[in-house]
């Protein structure tokens, strides 16, 4: 059970819109600590997309965006492409374990 | 340009220990704000946070896993090793190493080794 909370899949057309929501707590997102997201592409290592809830790393496409009100985090990718097909996950800091956290990711499929 | 590579045995036997190492270039870990952490991924499932250091040797494990980990590093080598004890069939998983700062931002990762536990 991870410790933030994140849909096991999702799913969109091309062109869609889809957000994955990242659910934590008091102790973590809840705290004010910082929200990222990764992209993890099949067989890859994963690839930072979002830092600082809200920030795009130099090459990230503008299509992906992220959010952080209260305990939860979403990201949202628009005009959806069949490259996105892949499993994301959100980290944050939680001060009760001393430690960073992961959500249990998200698997996009693009249909 | 910073690269990072995990290196160590693809294949242990249960109780043993396991010794990884992060070998990176493109940055310094006496550089202030700079950290290097562990991750690893069972197949299949998914990523869990083990282990951090910094520039200014802070340590910090995963609550669940501390008693089992150690991490160090050797700044003149470009190095970063983390050993886990008493390895276990559930421990079997692909471990990163990633370049990290105070803010917990994994920017940069290693490709992954695959380590399997199995007698």
């Amino acid at each position: 059970q991870s410790v933030l909370t994140q849909p096991p899949s999702v799913s969109g057309a091309p062109g869609q819109r889809v957000t994955i929501s990242c659910t934590g707590s008091s102790s973590n997102i809840g705290a004010g600590y910082d929200v990222h997201w990764y992209q993890q592409l099949p067989g890859t290592a994963p690839k930072l997309l979002i830092y600082g809830n809200t920030n795009r790393p130099s090459g990230v496409p503008d299509r992906f965006s992220g959010s952080k009100s209260g305990t939860s985090a979403s990201l949202a990718i628009s005009g959806l492409q069949a490259e996105d097909e892949a499993d994301y996950y959100c980290q944050s800091y939680d001060s009760s374990l001393s430690g960073s956290v992961f959500g249990g990711g998200t698997k996009l499929t693009v249909l | 340009q910073i690269t990072l590579k995990e290196s160590g045995p693809t294949l242990v036997k249960p109780t043993q220990t396991l010794t990884l190492t992060c070998t990176f270039s493109g940055f310094s870990l006496s550089t202030s704000g700079v950290g290097v952490g562990w991750i690893r991924q069972p197949p299949g499932k998914a990523l869990e946070w083990l282990a951090l250091i910094y520039w200014d040797d802070d340590k910090r494990y995963s609550p669940s896993l501390k008693s089992r980990l150690t991490i160090t590093k050797d700044t003149s080598k470009n190095q970063v090793v983390l050993t886990m004890t008493n390895m276990d069939p559930v421990d079997t998983a692909t471990y990163y190493c990633s370049h990290t700062n105070i803010r917990g931002v994994l920017l940069y990762w290693g490709q992954g080794t695959l380590v399997t536990v199995s007698s």
